[in-house]
C-alpha cells in the first residue's frame, strides 16, 4: 500500500533562518506531488506541484522555493523566513493521469511558527 | 479563472439536525467533485467523490450543472461529523492540481 511521510511534524524557526520540509512516498511511482499551505479563515493554498523528477510549477510568488530530487521526494524549502510564512504545510500526492488530478492523498502536515 | 466558493466559514448546528455545506465553482466544462474532510487529529482525506454516486457516513452531494454547486448534505448530523470540511473540483486545465475551497467548519452540538 501506498504511504506517504511528512517531517519534520513541529518546528519554531527565527525570522531570517533557513527552512527545508521533507516529504516522501513509498509504494508508487511517478506521482504527482503537491505542496499545500494551510492558514486559518483561508483554506488549502496550492504553492507548488511537481509531475516529474525536477519538474516544479510554482503557483504563488512566494518566499519559498521547492525541489524534487528524486520521484518520490519533495522538499520545500526557504533560504530566510518571514514571520508571514508561519502555517500549517501539507504535503501531498496523486496518481499521475492524462486528464485531470484525480484524489490527493495528503500527509500529516508541518507546523511551522516563525518568531 | 476557475473560482471554488465555500460561503459558510463556520456551521453549528445541533445533533440530528440537518446539515447542508455549500459549494459553488466556476468552470464551464463537467469537473469531477471531491470533498475533503479534516477530523480533529487527523490528516485531510477524500470523503466522497461525485462520480461514485455514493453515500458515505451518511453523506450525500449532488452536482447541479445549472447552478454549478457541489453541495454536501447529510438528514442527520452527529457529533463525530464534527470537522472541517473541504470542497475541490477537479478541472481539466492542464494544471495536474487540485483547487479547494476555503474550507467550512462543522460544529455538532449535543
Amino acid at each position: 500500500s501506498q504511504t506517504i511521510h511528512q517531517w519534520p511534524a513541529t518546528l519554531v524557526q527565527p525570522v531570517g533562518s533557513p527552512l527545508s520540509l521533507e516529504c516522501t512516498v513509498e509504494g508508487t511511482s511517478n506521482p504527482n506531488l503537491y505542496w499545500y499551505r494551510q492558514a486559518a479563515g483561508r483554506g488549502l493554498q496550492l504553492l507548488f506541484y511537481s509531475v516529474g523528477i525536477g519538474q516544479i510549477s510554482s503557483e504563488v510568488p512566494q518566499n519559498l522555493s521547492a525541489s524534487r530530487p528524486q520521484d518520490r521526494q519533495f522538499i520545500l524549502s526557504s533560504k530566510k523566513l518571514l514571520l508571514s510564512d508561519s502555517g500549517f504545510y501539507l504535503c501531498a500526492w496523486s496518481v499521475l493521469k492524462e486528464i485531470n488530478t484525480g484524489e490527493l492523498f495528503f500527509g500529516e502536515g508541518s507546523r511551522l511558527t516563525v518568531l | 479563472a476557475q473560482r471554488v466558493t465555500q460561503p459558510e466559514k463556520l456551521l453549528s448546528v445541533f445533533k440530528g439536525a440537518p446539515v447542508e455545506l455549500k459549494c459553488n465553482y466556476s468552470y464551464s466544462g463537467s469537473p469531477e467533485l471531491f470533498w475533503y474532510v479534516q477530523y480533529s487529529r487527523q490528516r485531510l482525506q477524500l470523503l466522497l467523490r461525485h462520480i461514485s454516486r455514493e453515500s458515505i457516513k451518511g453523506f450525500t452531494a449532488d452536482l447541479n450543472k445549472g447552478e454549478t454547486s457541489f453541495h454536501l448534505k447529510k438528514p442527520f448530523a452527529q457529533e463525530e461529523d464534527s470537522a472541517m470540511y473541504y470542497c475541490a473540483p477537479d478541472m481539466d486545465t492542464g494544471r495536474r492540481a487540485l483547487t479547494f475551497g476555503s474550507g467550512t467548519r462543522l460544529q455538532v452540538q449535543p
